[in-house]
């Protein structure tokens, strides 16, 4: 069966600082990979999605960034934080293929950045 | 107009019952449609996956798609406060890699 790993699952980072998370998928193969921002009583914001090693879409332009170095690997890094960064961030995942519309969530990071 | 509305809530019932969580939306080409329960700092997790109109049952749960309308449901019958949580709809025209996503409402059942 599939699985989502993403850590850690909280991060308190001082302002300036870089960041990176991690989400690895097991039991899958070419997965489309998600990363979201979920702001404390908002929905949630799309940040990025690949498609397929190295390929990478930016929804929203601001100081963060995305790789994905493996097929099952997705990593969202900043190189230098702002207070408005924090927010809980959501890995997810979903097969790929038309007709495959369901989408799968990691456990999420709450990052605190003060 | 967003292209998917959902009430925010909270929505405070008392235990055992019957729910209804709903969403409206715009996009006519839509054909899948999903509910997801999240409790607090935790992941959203999939319940219901339905394509195009009609019924689909998973025991307490019943989520209804009405495509005349635009219009989505889900049911949640003889409601327990392990049901206390915020309930995102989320949907797709097929063929995209991109779900939209409601803002969820905040469910709690009360004892």
């Amino acid at each position: 069966s599939q699985t989502i790993h993403q850590w850690p699952a909280t991060l308190v980072q001082p302002v300036g600082s870089p960041l990176s998370l991690e989400c690895t998928v097991e039991g899958t193969s070419n997965p489309n990979l998600y990363w979201y921002r979920q702001a404390a009583g908002r929905g949630l914001q799309l940040l990025f999605y690949s498609v397929g090693i190295g390929q990478i879409s930016s929804e929203v332009p601001q100081n963060l960034s995305a790789s994905r170095p493996q097929d099952r690997q997705f990593i969202l890094s900043s190189k230098k934080l702002l207070l408005s960064d924090s927010g809980f961030y959501l890995c997810a995942w979903r097969t790929e293929g038309a007709a495959n519309e369901k989408l799968f969530f990691g456990s999420g990071t709450q990052l605190s950045v003060l | 107009q967003k292209e998917v509305e959902q009430d925010p809530g909270p929505l405070s019932v008392p235990e055992g019952a019957i729910v209804s969580l709903n969403c409206t939306y715009s996009n006519s080409a839509f054909q899948y449609f999903m509910w997801y329960r999240q409790y607090s700092r935790k992941g959203p997790e999939l319940l219901m996956y339905t394509y195009s109109s009609g019924n689909k049952e998973d025991g307490r749960f019943t989520a209804q798609v009405d495509k005349s309308s635009k219009y989505i449901s889900l049911f949640i019958r003889d409601s327990q406060p392990s049901d206390s949580a915020t309930y995102l709809c989320a949907m797709s025209p097929g063929g995209s890699y991109i779900p939209t996503f409601g803002r969820g409402t905040s469910l709690i059942v009360h004892p």
